[in-house]
């Protein structure tokens, strides 16, 4: 089945340690979104991709860092350098180019609850 | 992309219509309305979207007024799976151009009481 998966589901790292969050589309998306939300809050776009071997920072890119390489691929490496690490991470994926009679809708993964102690 | 306004919390009787209402006073003429749902701890659903027409899909109706600076989302029998966080957001998007980036806000927190 066509969709968007985000692995693992939870994910558990000492401070200080590099993490980096899987992000996996089979949904010929060009564009790729990373997003972190906290409790009882919406959700901040962290980066963004329309296009493979593209990326633009989001309104929280700090500590973070991302690439594609693949357009089926958006991986986020959370860095030591994140002052606030645990969050639920949500990954998303739309076409990027708005054509005739095609929508432009994001379809999310199921997220991952990083657990940095 | 403008930035909207929602209630932070609503409350419905399940089985009666619930109208989530949205206000997007800076909106352009190139902007798209969507909505999308997040029920807890699972990545949001699209829901709808409009441009200036009102739309219907099997989930919910979009009611967006006459000068498009505010819509309303129609859930028409609420149901306790529908106790979810709505987000309207409004976003540019020109034909055969790219789409921009994807922000949300903080939404409404949409309690059906049984």
């Amino acid at each position: 089945d066509g969709g968007i998966t985000q692995s693992p589901k939870y994910l558990f790292r000492k401070e200080g340690q590099n993490v980096t969050l899987s992000c996996e589309q089979n949904l010929n998306h060009d564009a790729m979104y990373w997003y972190r939300q906290d409790p009882g809050q919406g959700l901040r776009l962290i980066y963004y991709s329309q296009i493979v071997n593209d990326f633009q920072k989001g309104d929280i890119a700090e500590g973070y860092s991302v690439s594609r390489e693949k357009k089926e691929s958006f991986p986020l490496t959370v860095t030591s350098a994140q002052k606030n690490p645990t969050a639920f991470y949500l990954c998303a994926s739309s076409i990027a180019r708005r054509q005739f009679n095609m929508n432009t809708e994001a379809f999310f993964g199921q997220g991952t609850r990083l657990t940095v102690v | 992309d403008a930035k909207t306004t929602q209630p932070p919390s609503m409350d419905c009787a399940e089985g009666r219509a619930a109208n989530l209402p949205c206000n997007h006073s800076t909106i352009s003429g190139n902007e798209y309305v969507y909505w999308y749902r997040q029920i807890h701890s699972q990545g949001p659903q699209y829901i709808i979207h409009g441009l200036k027409n009102n739309e219907t899909n099997e989930m919910a109706s979009l009611i967006i007024t006459e000068d498009r600076k505010s819509s309303t989302l129609i859930l028409p029998h609420a149901t306790l799976r529908d106790t979810a966080v709505y987000y309207c957001i409004v976003r540019a998007e020109n034909y055969g151009g790219a789409t921009n980036k994807l922000i949300f806000g903080t939404g409404t927190l949409l309690a059906v009481q049984p």
